[in-house]
């Protein structure tokens, strides 16, 4: 079964300081993608960034990033330019790219502090 | 579009009584979620569907746990009798497709405590 490990609980960062959260994942597909949502304290869940496994290019969103090492299964994501607003929960996800099961699979999130 | 819509967004009720969870997802999505977010277990899949079927049920805890779909534009979790372990918020989220890197659009969550 696949497992998503988010081994940072919480972070805190500077604001406009630059800040990385990790994720780990352990799966035996090949062919996947893979999630990073933002849960603010409104409960809301938003999609911050996707990548696409079979694309060794990282995936960028303005200020956020990845840095996505397949081999080490490894995935990590870049804040830059932090902002108070960028205070939240995140969580890293995992889907199967084929098959009928089509859910996320999230780790246990990392809460980051923005301190101004 | 106005996105997934839940209702209600908080619910409190006694052990032993019924509790309906109301999910209305984004018009043309085949796909709907419900997860159960919980400080212990994290986010975790409950049951999901395609075109109103049910696909996955293998997440719900028991039969206390019951889900529908009658329609394209609405899903019903309920949970009968509740305990307080049932206390979590639930989060009803829709796609356009299951696969791939398609988004799953979530909702506010409706936060439920059982006392």
């Amino acid at each position: 079964a696949q497992t998503v490990t988010q081994s940072q609980p919480e972070m805190s960062v500077q604001e406009a300081e630059t800040v990385t959260l990790s994720c780990t994942y352990d799966t035996s597909e090949s062919d996947y993608y893979l999630f990073w949502y933002k849960q603010p304290p409104s409960r809301q869940m938003i999609l911050v960034i996707r990548q696409e496994a079979y694309k060794q290019q990282n995936a960028t969103e303005n200020r956020f990033s990845v840095n996505f090492q397949k081999a080490a299964k490894s995935f990590s994501l870049k804040i830059s330019d932090s902002q108070l607003g960028d205070a939240a929960m995140y969580f890293c996800a995992y889907r199967r790219s084929r098959g009928s099961q089509g859910n996320l699979i999230f780790g246990k999130g990392t809460k980051l502090s923005v301190k101004p | 579009d106005a996105g997934v819509i839940q209702s209600p967004r908080h619910e409190v009720t006694e052990m032993g009584q019924e509790v309906t969870l109301r999910c209305k997802p984004i018009s043309g999505h085949d796909y709907l979620f419900w997860y159960r977010q919980t400080m212990m277990r994290g986010l975790e899949l409950l049951i999901y569907f395609n075109n109103n079927v049910p696909i996955d049920d293998s997440g719900m805890p028991e039969d206390r746990f019951s889900a529908k779909m009658p329609n394209a534009s609405f899903s019903t979790l309920k949970i009968q009798p509740s305990e307080p372990r049932d206390s979590a918020v639930y989060f009803c989220a829709s796609s356009l497709t299951a696969r791939g890197g398609n988004e799953q659009f979530f909702g506010p969550g409706t936060r439920l405590t059982v006392l």
